[in-house]
């Protein structure tokens, strides 16, 4: 059912770095590309998304690039805190539909 | 604003036994959808609720069920449990239509299978 693949698995930086997580998909109807931040033991939190007609979007410190011949997109997070420290979701569906495929997620680690 | 919310938070059954969670949606939103989330894995779709009817389905045998109330919550019951079945449960709602895409999740149902 996996249409997202998303790397790395984890990744440690160090406070004020730029982690930078990496997500490809498959289908070409997917027009909708949201990022999820999830702490343990809650639920996930939308924090950006991307529609295929731009090619980047930021909010804050957080910034989507979106690469649509590649079928690729990708979170930026600038400034990293210890407190961005949670798993981040790439998902992806497509108009009119409500099942939104994720990526397997990336532990993200800031070291103060 | 209340956002959505879930229970119970956390649940443990025995393999055979039947569970029902409950959601309350986001205020505003008329969507509610259900996914699966194993440990160390993403959340996978199980359905979606719109107008009281079930709209899309995931890869989910049918013991998995739902229900959506004219308030717009939903239940979510799984029939002849597997240890398999122990997952965080999330529910999700967003509003319908529009050309707006967004489903903000609630805290889940952490269910144990013994």
């Amino acid at each position: 059912q996996q249409q997202v693949k998303q790397s790395p698995q984890s990744l440690i930086v160090q406070k004020g770095g730029i982690p930078i997580i990496n997500c490809a998909y498959e289908n070409t109807a997917f027009d909708y590309f949201p990022w999820y931040q999830q702490f343990p033991g809650k639920g996930p939190a939308l924090l950006i998304a991307i529609r295929p007609d731009v090619s980047e979007k930021k909010e804050g410190r957080f910034t989507i690039s979106f690469n649509k011949s590649a079928k690729q997109f990708s979170l930026h997070i600038m400034d990293s805190q210890p407190g961005d420290s949670a798993t981040y979701f790439c998902a992806a569906s497509r108009q009119g539909s409500r099942d939104m495929r994720f990526g397997a997620g990336t532990r993200l680690t800031v070291k103060p | 604003d209340a956002g959505v919310t879930q229970s119970p938070t956390h649940l443990i059954k025995t393999r055979g036994q039947q569970v029902t969670l409950r959601c309350s949606p986001k205020s505003g939103h008329d969507t509610v959808s259900w996914y699966q989330q194993a440990l160390g894995q993403g959340p996978q779709f199980i359905f979606q609720y719109y107008e009281e009817e079930e709209r899309q389905r995931g890869n989910f045998p049918d013991r998995f069920s739902g229900h959506q109330f004219p308030n717009y919550s939903s239940e979510l019951n799984v029939n002849a449990l597997l240890l398999g079945d122990s997952a965080l449960y999330l529910c999700a709602s967003g509003p319908y239509g529009g050309g707006r895409y967004e489903q903000y999740f609630g805290p889940g149902t952490r269910l144990t299978v013994t």
